[in-house]
C-alpha cells in the first residue's frame, strides 16, 4: 500500500448536487493530484496542487475545484453534478511537482449520479 | 496532441506464458513513463518507471523498456500467473503537473 487514503469510498449523489471527496497524502508528501476515471477509460488529469497552490490543470470545467491544506491533504469538490461525472476519482501524493517525483496513488473514490 | 495508446486492448492467455504489453505515445519530447497494474474498481499500483534517460526497468518477472525516438515502450511479464490478472495502464508525463494515462491493457491468465 502507498500511504494515500481517500475518504468515502462510495458515494451516490443526485444530479444538481455538490459533493466534496478528500484525500491525505503519503507522509512527507506536500503535492496532490487528482485524477478521473471513467468506466473503461484511463484515468484523466484534473488539477495539481503544490504547497496549498493549484499547479496545474487539466480540461475540466471551473465547478470542479480543490483545496490544500497545510498538513498537505486535500479535497475535491464538484459543484452542480452532472449524470457524466459517475466515476472513479483518484488522488496521487508526491513529494514535490517536477519529472522526478513519483506519484502515489491512493484507493480511490467512486461516485454515481443518478 | 499529446495522446497515450495501449495494445491490445485486451488479452487472455494461459498461466506461464511471456507477454508482451505494448505502449506508444505521440510526442517523444517525455520526462518519465509509468506502468501501473489496477485491479476491478481499485486504485492504481504503480509497477515500473523509466526516466526519460533510462532504456528499461526490471522488477521481478517484469521488465518495461522505453524507446523515446519511436515513441515506444513495452512492458514484458514472464511466466505469467493468474495472480497477474488485472488492467495494465501506462502513463507519461511530459509536463511537471500531469500524466497522460493510456486506456489500459486487460489482461487474463487462466489456469
Amino acid at each position: 500500500e502507498t500511504g494515500v487514503t481517500q475518504s468515502p469510498t462510495h458515494l451516490i449523489k443526485t444530479r444538481g448536487q455538490q459533493v466534496t471527496l478528500r484525500c491525505s497524502s503519503q507522509s512527507g508528501h506536500n503535492t496532490v493530484s487528482w485524477y478521473q476515471q471513467a468506466l473503461g477509460q484511463g484515468p484523466q488529469f484534473i488539477f495539481q496542487y503544490y504547497r496549498e497552490e493549484e499547479n496545474g490543470r487539466g480540461n475540466f470545467p471551473p465547478r470542479f475545484s480543490g483545496l490544500q491544506f497545510p498538513n498537505y491533504s486535500s479535497e475535491l469538490n464538484v459543484n452542480a453534478l452532472e449524470l457524466d461525472d459517475s466515476a472513479l476519482y483518484l488522488c496521487a501524493s508526491s513529494l514535490g511537482a517536477g519529472p522526478l517525483a513519483e506519484q502515489y496513488f491512493g484507493p480511490g473514490t467512486r461516485l454515481t449520479v443518478t | 496532441k499529446q495522446e497515450v495508446t495501449q495494445i491490445p486492448a485486451a488479452l487472455s492467455v494461459p498461466e506461464g506464458e511471456n507477454l508482451v504489453l505494448n505502449c506508444s505515445f505521440t510526442d517523444s519530447a517525455i520526462y518519465n513513463l509509468q506502468w501501473f497494474r489496477q485491479d476491478p474498481g481499485k486504485g492504481l499500483t504503480s509497477l515500473l518507471l523509466i526516466q526519460s534517460s533510462q532504456r528499461e526497468q526490471t522488477s521481478g518477472r517484469l521488465n518495461a523498456s522505453l524507446d523515446k525516438s519511436s515513441g515506444r515502450s513495452t512492458l514484458y511479464i514472464a511466466a505469467s500467473q493468474p495472480g497477474d490478472s488485472a488492467t495494465y495502464l501506462c502513463a507519461v508525463l511530459y509536463n511537471t503537473d500531469k500524466l497522460i494515462f493510456g486506456t489500459g491493457t486487460r489482461l487474463q491468465v487462466f489456469p
